[in-house]
């Protein structure tokens, strides 16, 4: 099946600061999500990009499919910003079911 | 919209129980729901696939009379994990896709505690 990594794995950072988070894939896909699992567990969905560029207020996401990676952009962090970070693919066998990348643990130091 | 909750979000139960938990989309008509299973500090990791009114697509290595998932209406999915044991114990996290749209919704989990 398709192969979801993310780097780096830990990040920590001072507030304010910018970050760039990485996903690689296997395989071309034909969409690709980024959630944000916050300290309770509770997984938020961010943005689903198959292809190109999106922008929600400090964060934003590029996906080039044909170079199979997407990355996801958040500028100016705050504290509430920290927790994981993963992005998921379609996987082969059924095109309803997404794989998970390992994801970035991310904690932003007041 | 795209809500998705999960009942209940904790509970302990004694070896050998039963426990259901219940993932439901409130403002959508879900055709499909999966199960997660997220260990700590870990990714998460499908289960199963659950279709309204037919059997649920297991995942290689999941026991599927171990863990008993329905999807009676297309608002509602219930796992029930059987005799449950401490090695049972995780977070279980569900998840529903709108008819017609790609994205999946995520309900805010379960975390089960087996003594």
């Amino acid at each position: 099946g398709i192969q979801v990594e993310q780097s780096p794995p830990d990040l920590i950072l001072q507030e304010g600061a910018n970050s760039t988070l990485r996903c690689n894939f296997s395989d071309s896909v034909n969409n690709l999500q980024w959630f944000h699992q916050n300290p309770w567990g509770q997984l938020i969905n961010l943005f689903y990009i198959p292809s190109g560029t999106k922008q929600n207020g400090r964060l934003s996401a590029t996906t080039v499919a044909t170079e199979r990676y997407s990355l996801l952009y958040i500028s100016s962090s705050q504290t509430t910003d920290s927790g994981v970070y993963f992005c998921a693919a379609p996987g082969y066998s059924s095109a309803s079911k997404i794989i998970f990348g390992s994801g970035t643990r991310l904690s932003i130091r007041p | 919209g795209a809500v998705v909750s999960q009942h209940p979000s904790w509970v302990i139960c004694k070896s050998g129980t039963s426990v259901k938990i219940e993932c439901r989309s409130l403002d959508f008509q879900a055709t499909t729901m999966f199960w997660y299973r997220q260990f700590p500090k870990q990714s998460l990791m499908l289960m199963a696939t659950s279709n309204e009114g037919s059997k649920a697509t297991y995942e290689q290595g999941v026991e599927k009379d171990k863990f008993l998932i329905n999807h009676a209406s297309l608002t509602l999915s219930t796992l029930t994990v059987t005799s449950a044991h401490p090695e049972d114990s995780s977070f279980y996290i569900c998840s529903a896709r709108d008819r017609g749209r790609e994205e999946q919704f995520f309900g805010p989990g379960t975390r089960l505690t087996v003594l």
